[in-house]
């Protein structure tokens, strides 16, 4: 089906490992975006990518890497987790170029837990 | 300074009613955007309405309207005639030009207002 999916759904690791939460987008969107949702902050984004090879950071980037090979897929890495990003992670992707009205679509959301 | 302010942790309304969710921004911009999104308990995130920042009417989408006072820099959703399925999580969110003349698109958002319809 089109759209955008990410996975797993829900992970369980550990603190120190690595982790890679995956999405992927079927309309060919230009930009793609990683927030996290945590209690009393609402959604902060992460990282952002405005296509293929081009990422940049957004407001809570420490911890994270990010890759954009290839259009349809935005995956995000945690290289050593810890306790502090337990949270619940969203990709995003748009259509439109800079600053016209294109609404953000949202995947379903994978929630993360470190132990 | 907080970008996007919502001061309503949580709002009850009958159902049937209207209920109006409050939300603040802080931008120098002229040029910006203006969203909402419903999260219900499943956990999506549902894209509800849009304004643009020089848009002149006040944006509508069925039973939801952004009173949008630009002055004021408040853009508050309004939902009339509250059905049980309205109880959610409701987020206010701001797109902003930023620097370089561009933002991607990025959101910030706000913390949230949970609704609950009552019977």
């Amino acid at each position: 089906d089109a759209g955008i999916t990410q996975s797993p759904r829900y992970k369980i690791t550990e603190t120190g490992r690595q982790v890679t939460l995956m999405c992927h987008q079927t309309w060919s969107h230009s930009y793609m975006f990683w927030y996290r949702q945590d209690l009393g902050h609402g959604l902060r984004l992460i990282y952002y990518s405005a296509a293929a090879d081009i990422t940049d950071k957004g407001e809570v980037p420490d911890g994270y890497v990010v890759s954009r090979s290839k259009t349809e897929n935005f995956p995000l890495t945690l290289e050593s987790a810890t306790r502090s990003q337990t949270s619940v992670y969203f990709c995003a992707s748009r259509k439109g170029q800079g600053n016209s009205y294109n609404e953000q679509f949202f995947g379903p959301g994978t929630r993360l837990t470190v132990l | 300074a907080q970008k996007i302010t919502q001061t309503q942790p949580g709002m009850f309304v009958q159902e049937k009613e209207a209920v109006t969710l409050d939300c603040t921004y802080d931008t120098s911009d002229q040029s910006y955007g203006l969203f909402w999104y419903k999260q219900p308990s499943s956990g999506e995130m549902i894209f509800l309405i849009y304004q643009g920042s020089y848009d002149e009417q006040n944006a509508t989408e069925g039973r939801y309207s952004l009173n949008f006072q630009k002055a004021r820099k408040s853009a508050n959703l309004v939902i009339s005639a509250s059905q049980l399925g309205d109880s959610a999580m409701y987020f206010c969110a701001m797109r902003e030009k930023g620097a370089g003349g561009t933002s991607y698109g990025k959101l910030t958002f706000g913390q949230g207002t949970i609704l609950t319809v009552h019977p």
